[in-house]
């Protein structure tokens, strides 16, 4: 599966949008691009996932460039319980029996 | 989304005990589990996928004998901990693939070990 790379934090104000970067440049067309979040001290939460179209959800919109090389994972209005690492991973369409790899991710922190 | 739970939450036993943690899918029937162990401030690791009905694969450096995973059913997977030690202490989580979405993995909210 492809590498990513995250910025390992980012900061948000409340109420605003948080806009978080993953670049995937040797991701290949049949490959997916997942985000999940992990709250400290809890399992990793699934937010959402998407080819190459752009993907939105109640939890947050996915962002795919035109090339697949990078995605924005977006939570429109960013509030205090959204503080926790954010995880963007790709995975091979076909190899549902392989487990998600985790990185590193992207600390968010919400501050007030 | 779908659900998947563990028990317990948290553990606390004495060195040379074996603990068992139980990691079931509610709402949905998953032929296929991962197990993970996170240490303070790293990522999550993979420590073996759990198939029903047959044997786990163990990645490398996961001792097979250690750490014992049983998949009887669509809808349990356990992680044993055999002869735990204090470096076996961590956050132990497990996932499940859900075929009716999309074969997303969904997490259980992991369990607490701490080896005394």
């Amino acid at each position: 599966d492809a590498k990513t790379t995250q910025p390992p934090s980012m900061d948000c104000a409340e109420g605003r949008a948080a806009n978080l970067p993953c670049n995937h440049s040797t991701i290949s067309g049949n490959e997916y691009v997942y985000w999940y979040r992990q709250i400290h001290s809890q399992g990793p939460q699934y937010i959402i996932h998407g080819l190459k179209n752009n993907e939105t959800n109640e939890m947050a919109s996915l962002i795919i460039t035109e090339d697949r090389k990078s995605s924005t994972l977006i939570l429109p209005h960013a509030t205090l319980r959204d503080t926790a690492v954010y995880y963007c991973i790709v995975r091979t369409l076909g190899q549902a029996g392989t487990a998600l790899i985790f990185g590193k991710g992207t600390t968010l922190s919400v501050s007030s | 989304g779908a659900v998947v739970s563990q028990h317990p939450s948290w553990v606390i036993c004495k060195s040379g005990t074996s603990v068992k943690i139980e990691c079931r899918s509610l709402d949905f029937q998953a032929t296929t589990m991962f197990w993970y162990r996170q240490f303070p401030k790293q990522s999550l690791m993979l420590m073996a996928t759990s198939n029903e009905g047959s044997k786990a694969t163990y990645e490398q450096g996961v001792e097979k004998d250690k750490f014992l995973i049983n998949h009887a059913s669509l809808t349990l997977s356990t992680l044993t901990v055999t002869s735990a030690h204090p470096e076996d202490s961590s956050f132990y989580i497990c996932s499940a693939r859900s075929r009716r979405d999309g074969d997303t993995q969904y997490f259980g909210p992991g369990t607490r070990l701490t080896v005394l």
